[in-house]
C-alpha cells in the first residue's frame, strides 16, 4: 500500500540553525501539507502545497517557513532560523486530487528538538 | 481556537464491548470529517471520513455518525480489540478549504 514517508525521523539542532525536513508524498496525490504537534497539543495545520505553490497557510506558517517540490518526488520544509518552540513533531501529508472533502494521508513524522 | 473538541481525554473499554468516542465541533462550515488513530512515535493513520451530507458511514468494525444538528459527531468500533488502544483523533475540513481542524484526541485503552 502506497504510504508518506519522511526524514529524518529524528533531528537535534542548535537554536538559530537552519533545519530542512523531507518527505515524499503518495506518488500520484497532487495535494501536500506540513503539520505539526508541539508535545501535549493539537496537531496544527501549517500549509497546504498544489501545482508548485502554496495553497493555504496558517499563523504559524510566517517568513522563517518555506516549503519546496525540489523535484518530481520530494516536498520539504525548511525553518530558516529555529527557535525554542520550534520543538515539535512535524508531519508531512497528501491527498489525491481535489484538496477538499478527501481523505489525507499522514507520514509517520520529525521529532525536531531545538535546544 | 477550539471549533473541534474531544472532550473526553481517555476512555477504557472491555475487549469485546463496543467503544464509542465522541467529537464535538462549533463552525456549520465543515463540511467532512476524519478520524485518525495514532501510535506513539507514529503519524495520524486515517480510519474512516464521513461527509456532511450523510448521518452515517460504515466500514467493517468502524462505524461514524454524524448529527449536524447537534454539531457531533461518534466514532464506533464493535468488537473492541487489544489493538485498538490508541489515540483517537477527530478532524474537520472547512467548506473549500484544504486544512484540517484537529480534535485534542481520546486515547483509548482496551482490557483484555
Amino acid at each position: 500500500e502506497p504510504e508518506v514517508t519522511q526524514t529524518p525521523s529524528h533531528q537535534v539542532t542548535q537554536m538559530g540553525q537552519e533545519v530542512i525536513l523531507r518527505c515524499v508524498p503518495i506518488s500520484n496525490h497532487l495535494y501536500f501539507y506540513w503539520y505539526r504537534q508541539i508535545l501535549g497539543q493539537k496537531v496544527e495545520f501549517l500549509v497546504s502545497f498544489y501545482n508548485n505553490e502554496i495553497s493555504e497557510k496558517s499563523e504559524i506558517f510566517d517568513d522563517q517557513f518555506s516549503v519546496e517540490r525540489p523535484d518530481g518526488s520530494n516536498f520539504t520544509l525548511k525553518i530558516r532560523s529555529t527557535k525554542l518552540e520550534d520543538s515539535a513533531m512535524y508531519f508531512c501529508a497528501s491527498s489525491g486530487t481535489s484538496g477538499t472533502q478527501e481523505t489525507q494521508y499522514f507520514g509517520p513524522g520529525t521529532r525536531l528538538l531545538v535546544l | 481556537d477550539q471549533q473541534v473538541k474531544q472532550n473526553s481525554p481517555s476512555l477504557s473499554v472491555q475487549e469485546g464491548r463496543i467503544s464509542i468516542l465522541n467529537c464535538d465541533y462549533t463552525n456549520s462550515m465543515f463540511d467532512y470529517f476524519l478520524w485518525y488513530k495514532k501510535y506513539p512515535a507514529e503519524g495520524p493513520t486515517f480510519l474512516i471520513s464521513i461527509s456532511s451530507i450523510k448521518d452515517k458511514n460504515e466500514d467493517g468494525r468502524f462505524t461514524v455518525f454524524l448529527n449536524k444538528s447537534a454539531k457531533h459527531l461518534s466514532l464506533h468500533i464493535v468488537p473492541s480489540q487489544p489493538g485498538d488502544s490508541a489515540v483517537y483523533f477527530c478532524a474537520a475540513n472547512l467548506q473549500g478549504a484544504q486544512k484540517l481542524v484537529f480534535g485534542q484526541g481520546t486515547r483509548l485503552t482496551i482490557n483484555p
